[in-house]
């Protein structure tokens, strides 16, 4: 049973450009939420995605946004990059069915998307 | 708002001694509280998880939480450290309210020298 996956392991791009990561979740999962962790700080939540919405948002600015399929793998597509953004962009899934999200789920990490923007 | 604090950038123990790494937090309600761990190149994995009950939650790898409502705490210990258990740590809690949105701190250093 694979774990949740995410491509590229690494990417490197020039101000100005936009990047799309990837993930798919571990399997049974329905629920992705993606966090940005730069250098030496903890995760920081971006959004999720359940049943294909934005169902919460963090802090991010209009730059990121996403999207869910309907086989539950995701997307997340920062525009306009800005050397702030280098950072290992995380995926998180977790089994959520409930409409309402259960806090008692744990979210599973993929090993993480390194973005560089030069 | 919720949030939490990890007071500790690192800890350094001896191997085979017992270790905590300390995490207190900041939530309205009742807490969620989680512990990962980060490897490095590698993403987080998850350890454990208090959500109601016993106070002291034993998790993966011989790691175990003890939950302190009166302290707003919620501490990693493990009785007894191995090299392997060198990485970086981090505490997250969980509100129900926003239960979709988890928040970690800023992560603990953990060394253990032979």
């Amino acid at each position: 049973d694979a774990g949740v996956t995410q491509s590229p392991t690494h990417l490197i791009k020039t101000r100005g450009q936009q990047v799309t990561l990837r993930c798919s979740p571990k399997s049974g999962h329905d629920t992705v939420s993606w966090y940005q962790q730069a250098l030496g700080q903890g995760p920081q939540f971006i959004f999720q995605y359940y049943e294909e919405e934005e169902r919460q948002r963090g802090n991010f600015p209009d730059r990121f946004s996403g999207h869910q399929f309907p086989n539950y793998s995701s997307e997340l597509n920062v525009n306009a990059l800005l050397l702030g953004d280098s950072a290992l962009y995380l995926c998180a899934s977790s089994p959520d069915r409930a409409s309402s999200g259960s806090p008692t789920s744990t979210q599973y990490f993929g090993p993480g998307t390194r973005l560089t923007v030069l | 708002a919720q949030s939490v604090a990890q007071p500790e950038d690192q800890v350094n123990v001896a191997e085979g001694n017992p270790l905590t790494v300390k995490c207190t937090y900041s939530v309205s309600g009742n807490p969620y509280l989680f512990w990962y761990v980060q490897y490095p190149n590698r993403g987080l994995q998850f350890l454990l998880k208090y959500i109601t009950g016993d106070n002291l939650v034993k998790g993966s790898y011989g790691f175990e939480a003890e939950f302190n409502k009166s302290q707003t705490s919620f501490h990693l210990k493990k009785p007894s450290a191995l090299v392997s258990d060198s990485a970086l740590y981090f505490c997250a809690v969980r509100r129900y309210s926003s239960a979709s949105k988890i928040i970690f701190g800023s992560g603990t250093r953990l060394s253990i020298r032979p």
